[in-house]
């Protein structure tokens, strides 16, 4: 099975900052099949993006994604105070689909 | 599309659960529909789907022989059950809608735009 890592566990930070979000994945995912998701407590999670960097509908265009092959990033230019939550990326490429373990974004 | 499922359950080690997932806005033929599930403090996990216009379903080899995916066309549903359940299996269980299921090189792409509300289920003696 195909195993993703994030980076870092935790990310503190104040809105209007960068945040930047890592996935490594055991081996290359295959194709473009990676997909990032927004999860807030007692919610379902929000797919933010698919195929690597095209951003799902309605999500603004502060959230970008980007990488290749074992590497992947999930880019937020200016937080918002909705940013704030656990994300995660997941490839579906290789069966099983496989999810990394969450980056919680919280508020510095 | 919109998807809503069935309430909280709270069963005993051994038994099975049922949760039903309903879908509205559009067929459940024109879509295909997974199921992940988030243990207390943990993170996501895929455990199977289904693909109701072929009625071809996909599972993760860690739930083969314990859950089966069901689909009901008439009613726009979709049921997953799980048997043999242990504490362990107590957690968030969420259907999720496909928004392109893509098959490349056999391979199944699950990734989901649209979720359920979610399921709690509970295993305890």
């Amino acid at each position: 099975e195909l195993v993703l890592t994030q980076s870092p566990g935790t990310l503190s930070l104040s809105p209007g900052e960068r945040a930047t979000l890592s996935c490594r994945a055991s081996q290359s995912v295959p194709s473009t099949y990676l997909a990032w998701y927004q999860h807030k407590p007692g919610q379902a999670p929000r797919l933010l993006i698919n195929g690597v960097s095209s951003r799902a509908t309605g999500i603004p265009d502060r959230f970008s994604g980007s990488g290749s092959g074992r590497d992947f990033t999930l880019t937020i230019s200016r937080l918002e105070p909705e940013d704030f939550a656990v994300y995660y990326c997941q490839q579906y490429g290789s069966s099983p689909p496989t999810f990394g373990q969450g980056t919680k974004v919280e508020i510095k | 599309i919109h998807l809503v499922q069935s309430g909280a359950e709270v069963k005993k080690p051994g038994s099975s659960v049922r949760v039903s997932c309903t879908v509205s806005g559009d067929t459940l033929s024109s879509n295909a529909i997974g199921w992940v599930r988030q243990a207390p403090g943990e993170g996501l996990e895929w455990m199977g789907g289904i693909i109701p216009l072929f009625d071809a379903k996909d599972y993760a080899q860690k739930y083969k022989g314990r859950v089966t995916l069901r689909a009901d066309e008439s009613t726009g549903t979709v049921y997953m059950d799980l048997s043999s359940l242990k504490s362990e299996d107590t957690a968030v269980y969420y259907c999720a809608r496909v928004p392109d299921l893509v098959r490349d090189s056999g391979v199944y792409g699950w990734y989901f735009d649209q979720w359920g509300q979610g399921t709690l289920v509970t295993v305890s003696s």
